[in-house]
């Protein structure tokens, strides 16, 4: 079944530069990358997703790139921000044929911690 | 409009006894799901309802975890008895149509003592 990387665990920035989260994942046939922030407190959020026909998608400050054939896709997030702290996770999607069964397969998260 | 709900926040619980976990979606999401994440691990899938019929629980557990969503509208999870690796937050999350987009809740944490 679908195995998903993700590194580092931790990763600490100072406000204003730039933040990289890496994820790899195992299942060739995994078609829909979500990349979810849960802040202290409450539940996982959605900020952004990514199909399998897109390289790249941006929205704002954040994007996220993705490398079919060496299975790995990335969050970039720019300018941060003391608010953007907080636990980021990938995740994979292996049944997106048509319509995703929402059976998300998660890395284990980044704590992003942004010093003003 | 009102987001994924769940209750309790927070429950804790002596090993053999029996937690119930409530989760009421977002109105009109007719796909449901539970997940969990055991401390520092990542969130794992449990099940899926479509409506009132289960899906997908491939991620269920063992056959302590009993799921059930009477009516097609909020879901119940009980674990019955609680051991101590059950402890965790169990997230629901409900989504309107086979996106993958899923909303959650702000999770149910669990603690077996």
């Amino acid at each position: 079944g679908e195995n998903v990387e993700q590194h580092p665990s931790t990763l600490s920035v100072q406000e204003g530069d730039s933040a990289v989260i890496k994820c790899t994942y195992s299942d060739s046939a995994s078609n829909y990358f979500p990349w979810y922030k849960q802040e202290l407190g409450k539940g996982p959020q959605l900020i952004i997703d990514i199909r399998s026909n897109v390289g790249e998608k941006k929205d704002q400050r954040i994007a996220v790139t993705l490398n079919k054939t060496a299975k790995h896709f990335s969050l970039h997030i720019t300018e941060t921000q003391p608010e953007d702290s907080a636990v980021y996770f990938c995740a994979a999607d292996p049944l997106l044929y048509g319509g995703s069964q929402g059976n998300l397969i998660f890395g284990k998260g980044t704590k992003l911690s942004v010093k003003p | 409009e009102a987001g994924v709900t769940q209750f309790p926040s927070h429950s804790v619980i002596e090993k053999g006894q029996t937690v119930t976990l409530r989760c009421d979606p977002i109105s009109g999401h007719d796909n449901l799901y539970w997940y969990r994440r055991v401390m520092g691990k990542e969130i794992k899938f449990l099940l899926h309802f479509v409506k009132e019929s289960k899906q997908d629980e491939s991620g269920m557990p063992n056959n302590r975890f009993l799921a059930e969503r009477t009516g097609g509208t909020y879901s119940t999870l009980k674990v019955q008895p609680a051991e101590l690796e059950d402890s965790g937050v169990y997230f629901c999350a409900s989504s309107p149509r086979n996106t993958g987009e899923l909303f959650f809740g702000e999770g149910s944490r669990l603690t077996v003592l």
